[in-house]
Parts: structure tokens; C-alpha cells; sequence
């Protein structure tokens, strides 16, 4: 059973485009954080979320958490070819038995052409 | 700037040959994490080590062993690869082990086994 369901799980768009990526669960997270990870390389961190309903801005990246605290949207606005890479969304679930464990999605491999 | 290092960036290595994959961090954090990630999958926890105290996950392996001779430094080690093993191996630190856990990943080692 995946805890975190990530889609769609593949995306392939023209530059200039807008897009959204979801990341859902029946779990509750006491946080979470979406990562983008390129090819051969590792994840990067690009926020973290704690509050329900909260709202966080990055340049052209616009992520949300849901009221509920179980699932999450990361929307880009104009994609460019930049933003290409395997976008990661991991949270710590609140009755997981763990404090510090993040659980991953299977995350959403984007593709922006020129 | 402050940073998780990984080395070697790529390893070969023949069935059943020791091999140890190294990370160093200049961010002076108290966790360093070891994943595994194999290609289309999400990364999967081995263990972390907090401060010098090592925290083994239920299925992770007897296969592989870790290391922390220092804050800095952290070693994963494979005794005996299997072709199974092959995959990226990621390092990553947090400051603490908290619910808004930030965890910042290196580059990743790929492993090849012959």
C-alpha cells in the first residue's frame, strides 16, 4: 500500500505551459516537503509545508498543503525547460510511530519541451 | 557553501565485493540518513545515525552496515553486493529529529554490481 500517491506520474508539457502535480493521502502529516530531483542526481528541497491551508510561493512554483493536512498541490505557472526533473513530495505522518520518518511519494517525473 | 558531499559519484563493483560508499557534510547537522533509490521508485530509509547513536530500519538488510567516525562523516557499507543492490544511494542530514524535519540530500552514489 502507497501512503502518499503522487500524480499524474508522468507529465510531459510544452514551455509556457501551467501545470499541477498532486500529492494525496488518508494519512495526516505533520509536515511536508516537496523535493525536486534531476537525473543522476539528488533530491533538492524546495519547501516545507507544517500549517493546513497553507500557502507557499517559489518564484513560479505556488505550493499548497490542504486544510486536512493530508494532501498537498504544487502548481508551476509558464513551465520552462529548467523545471524538468522528478518532483518528490514526503511527509512525517502523524500516527506513523515516527517523529522523524518521512515517507515518499513515487513522485512525478516532469518533462518541459522547449 | 554548506553542503552534503557524496564519493565516489559512480562505483563498480563485482558480486559479492566489499564496497563503501562515503558522505560528508558541512552543515554540522546532528542526523545523516542513508537511502537507497532504485530507478522509477521513491528513496527508501537503510538507517540514520543521530549523533553517534544508530538506528537500524526493521527491513533494511544485514547486508549493509554504516559508520559515523565523526559529526562530519558518515560511510555506508555493502559486505557482499548483490545484483539486487545495484541503485543510487543517497545521504542526507537534518539538524534534529522532529516532526518539520528538513532533510537535505547529497548527490547520490550510483552502484553498479558486475
Amino acid at each position: 500500500t502507497q501512503l502518499l500517491e503522487q500524480s499524474p506520474q508522468f507529465l510531459s508539457i510544452q514551455e509556457g505551459e501551467n501545470l499541477t502535480v498532486y500529492c494525496n493521502s488518508s494519512s495526516v502529516f505533520s509536515s511536508l516537503q516537496w523535493y525536486r530531483q534531476e537525473p543522476g542526481e539528488g533530491p533538492v528541497l524546495l519547501v516545507t509545508v507544517v500549517t493546513g491551508g497553507e500557502v507557499k510561493k517559489l518564484k513560479r512554483l505556488t505550493f499548497q498543503f490542504g486544510d486536512a493536512r493530508k494532501d498537498s498541490s504544487l502548481h508551476i505557472t509558464a513551465a520552462q525547460p529548467g523545471d524538468t526533473g522528478l518532483y518528490l513530495c514526503a511527509g512525517v505522518i502523524v500516527s506513523g510511530g515516527s517523529n522523524y520518518k518521512l515517507t515518499f511519494g513515487k513522485g512525478t517525473l516532469l518533462t518541459v519541451n522547449p | 557553501d554548506a553542503m552534503v558531499i557524496q564519493n565516489p559519484r559512480y562505483q563498480v563493483t563485482q558480486f559479492g565485493k566489499p564496497v563503501t560508499l562515503s558522505c560528508s557534510q558541512t552543515l554540522n547537522h546532528n542526523v545523516m540518513y542513508w537511502y537507497q533509490q532504485k530507478s522509477s521508485q521513491a528513496p527508501k530509509l537503510l538507517f540514520h545515525y543521530y549523533d553517534k547513536d544508530f538506528n537500524n530500519e526493521a527491513d533494511t538488510p544485514d547486508n549493509f552496515q554504516s559508520r559515523r567516525p565523526n559529526t562530519s562523516f558518515c560511510f555506508l557499507d555493502i559486505r557482499s553486493p548483490g545484483l539486487g543492490d545495484a541503485a543510487m544511494y543517497l545521504c542526507a542530514t537534518s539538524r534534529h529529529l522532529v516532526s518539520y524535519n528538513e532533510q537535505f540530500f547529497g548527490p547520490g552514489t550510483r552502484l553498479t554490481v558486475l
